[in-house]
Parts: C-alpha cells; sequence; structure tokens
C-alpha cells in the first residue's frame, strides 16, 4: 500500500514569508509525527498528533511554528516568518496507534531551503 | 533526559566484512529503541527495534542488535557488508513509540 507522502518535496522561500507543508500518512494510521532534520544532524522531534489532538508539542522551536490535524488524516505544518534557521529537511511520520512497540513509518521529507 | 550518542561519524568497511555500528543511550526507564537507515533521496527505513525480552533482536537486510543494558548499549551488527548497504544510519531512543530522540547518525561507505 502507499506510504506516508510530503507535498512539496522542494520548497524554496524568502526570509521572512510563510509556508504550509502537508503530510499524508498511511491510511489508518491514528498517530502522526513531524520531525527537523537539520544538515549532519539526526531527525529532531517536533510534534505528535493522536488523531485530531497535538498529544506532545514540546518540539516546536517557537510561535512561528504551527500544526494542525483537523480531520485526523492530513497534517500541515505551518512556519510564519520564515528565518534561514528554518532551513532543513522536515519529516513526517505516521504509526498505526502510537502506543506500545508501534513502528513509525517516515516520508521522504520536504526540504525547506530558506534565503 | 533521553539522548543517543553514536560516536562514529563516518565508517568505511569492504563489501562482504563484518559491521558494527555503536549507539550508546542515555534514558531513566527501560528504553525502546530503534535502528533506521536513510540513504539518498529516501525516508528513513526501519531496520529493527528492541522493546523487552530477546536482547538480540533481528532486523531486515540481515542486521541485528544486541541490547546490552549495563553498557548502555545497542550496537547494530551484520556479519557480511554488501555495496547497497551504503547509506546512512541512526540509532534512536523512545517510549511508547512516540517521540523518538535520534543520534547524529554514522555515514556508511563500502568499498568494492
Amino acid at each position: 500500500g502507499a506510504g506516508v507522502s510530503q507535498t512539496p518535496s522542494n520548497k524554496v522561500t524568502e526570509k521572512g514569508k510563510y509556508v504550509e507543508l502537508r503530510c499524508d500518512p498511511i491510511s489508518g494510521h491514528t498517530a502522526l509525527y513531524w520531525y527537523r532534520q537539520s544538515l549532519g544532524q539526526g531527525p529532531e522531534f517536533l510534534i505528535y498528533f493522536q488523531g485530531t489532538g497535538a498529544a506532545d508539542d514540546s518540539g516546536l522551536p517557537n510561535d512561528r511554528f504551527f500544526a494542525v490535524r483537523p480531520e485526523g488524516s492530513v497534517s500541515t505544518l505551518k512556519i510564519q516568518r520564515t528565518e534561514r534557521g528554518d532551513s532543513a529537511v522536515y519529516l513526517c511520520a505516521s504509526s498505526l496507534t502510537g502506543t506500545g512497540s508501534d513502528t513509525q513509518y517516515f516520508g521522504p521529507g520536504t526540504r525547506l531551503t530558506v534565503l | 533526559a533521553q539522548s543517543v550518542t553514536q560516536p562514529d561519524i563516518h565508517i568505511t568497511v569492504s563489501e562482504g566484512a563484518s559491521l558494527e555500528l555503536r549507539c550508546n543511550y542515555s534514558y531513566g526507564a527501560t528504553p525502546y529503541l530503534f535502528w533506521y537507515v536513510q540513504s539518498p533521496g529516501q525516508g528513513l527505513q526501519l531496520l529493527l527495534k528492541y522493546f523487552s525480552g530477546d536482547t538480540l533482536v533481528q532486523g531486515i537486510k540481515g542486521f541485528e542488535a544486541e541490547f546490552k543494558r549495563s553498557q548502555s548499549s545497542f550496537n547494530l551488527r551484520k556479519p557480511s557488508v554488501h555495496w547497497s548497504d551504503a547509506a546512512e544510519y541512526f540509532c534512536a531512543v523512545g517510549r511508547t513509540a512516540s517521540k523518538l530522540t535520534f543520534g547524529t547518525g554514522t555515514r556508511l561507505q563500502v568499498t568494492l
């Protein structure tokens, strides 16, 4: 079946602009996660959704970052007033229940470049 | 706070040679441990995971890992490396499979 998909695959924007990154999880997965991977680093947790609600948003770096999952499926990560330091690959993952021995399945990522 | 250390940034092995990638973790309770592989342009793919029970875990593509509580380690091994194994490998720790903390990764190069 289809895996996690993310759009766009690449996004180039100018400093100060607003961007939206989309994630389509595996069908039927109730848990959805966003991570950010900077160059030469491992993925860094941003936020975790269980259904429509954010169960853990402790990784969001500041209030310029916001994510939604209004219908419990597709999620959008929104970044306001982008800064050059926001440049990274943004990864989305989903898992069946988000508990116990669940596996997180990752999408290919969106590479964000802020000029 | 949980953390993961992968002390080797880059490792080169010859095809057919054995491989061991090191991973040390810090966690307050019994951790859930994972190894993921990332090839260029690809998403992270799970190789194996440890939750409980047998400390030697078998994964896909011929990989295995051993959980050693006394050493806080979860090293990844493969007896004979193939050229297609060249990629970046990430160790991760978490609990209830929600918030994962990843190491900085080890880049594996395979020479023919």
